[in-house]
């Protein structure tokens, strides 16, 4: 059972443009909730992450929103670029232990 | 962010042989390192959590016998694929948990393949 959903599977936007990858959950035990960004052959990295006691995080570009009731946040890309093309997974980790739970990952192409 | 490193980044072994791959956490203490294996562009499945100076964890379905895990250090996990075939070829990340479960962070990856 996939605890956490992830959409779109592939996302194509043009240079400059706003790249918006959603997630899903239903386990309300979840209080952590990073995004990782991946490039082909290697290890994802930490992008930006969230704890449920806000609605929204920004760093730089990136922005996270949250919506706790409806169980759900999503990662903004603004002023999306060629090299932010990657592989991006969201996460989420339950407050009674260490284990991380993962999205299916969104295959990001920003074309020039 | 914290640092985890990961080695080799690729190897190729013959069937039937056994090949480890190390996961050190190079700026923190990690209690807990986390394995997992990729297949491509797919997402990150999880092997089995490791903790210091105890069995670790292994997923349903991942044979213990055959992806061996030991965690002797707060610094130093390794993953030991053993009597590996060609199905056993993958991409195999280690991450480590810092200040005990805040975050984790990854390792860059190791490329088996089994020849």
């Amino acid at each position: 059972q996939q605890q956490v959903k992830q959409s779109p599977q592939s996302l194509i936007v043009q240079k400059g443009g706003i790249s918006i990858i959603n997630c899903a959950y239903e386990n309300t035990a979840f209080d952590y909730f990073p995004w990782y960004q991946q490039f082909p052959g290697k290890g994802p990295a930490l992008l930006i992450a969230i704890r449920p006691d806000v609605s929204e995080k920004k760093e730089g570009r990136f922005t996270i929103s949250f919506n706790k009731s409806a169980k759900q946040f999503s990662l903004h890309i603004m002023d999306s670029q060629p090299g932010d093309s990657a592989t991006y997974f969201c996460a989420a980790r339950a407050n009674t232990g260490n284990q991380f739970y993962f999205g299916t990952g969104t295959s990001l192409t920003v074309i020039p | 962010g914290a640092v985890v490193s990961q080695h080799p980044s690729w190897v190729i072994c013959k069937s039937g042989t056994s090949v480890k791959i190390e996961c050190r956490s190079l700026d923190f203490q990690a209690t807990t390192m986390f394995w997992y294996r990729q297949f491509p562009k797919q997402s990150l499945m999880l092997m089995a959590t490791s903790n210091e100076g105890s069995k670790a964890t292994y997923e349903q379905g991942v044979e213990k016998d055959k992806f061996l895990i030991n965690h002797a250090s707060l610094t130093l996990s390794t993953l030991t694929v053993t009597s590996a075939h060609p199905e056993d070829s993958s991409f195999y990340i280690c991450s480590a948990s810092v200040n005990s479960g805040n975050t984790i962070y990854f390792g860059e990856g190791s490329w088996l393949t089994v020849v």
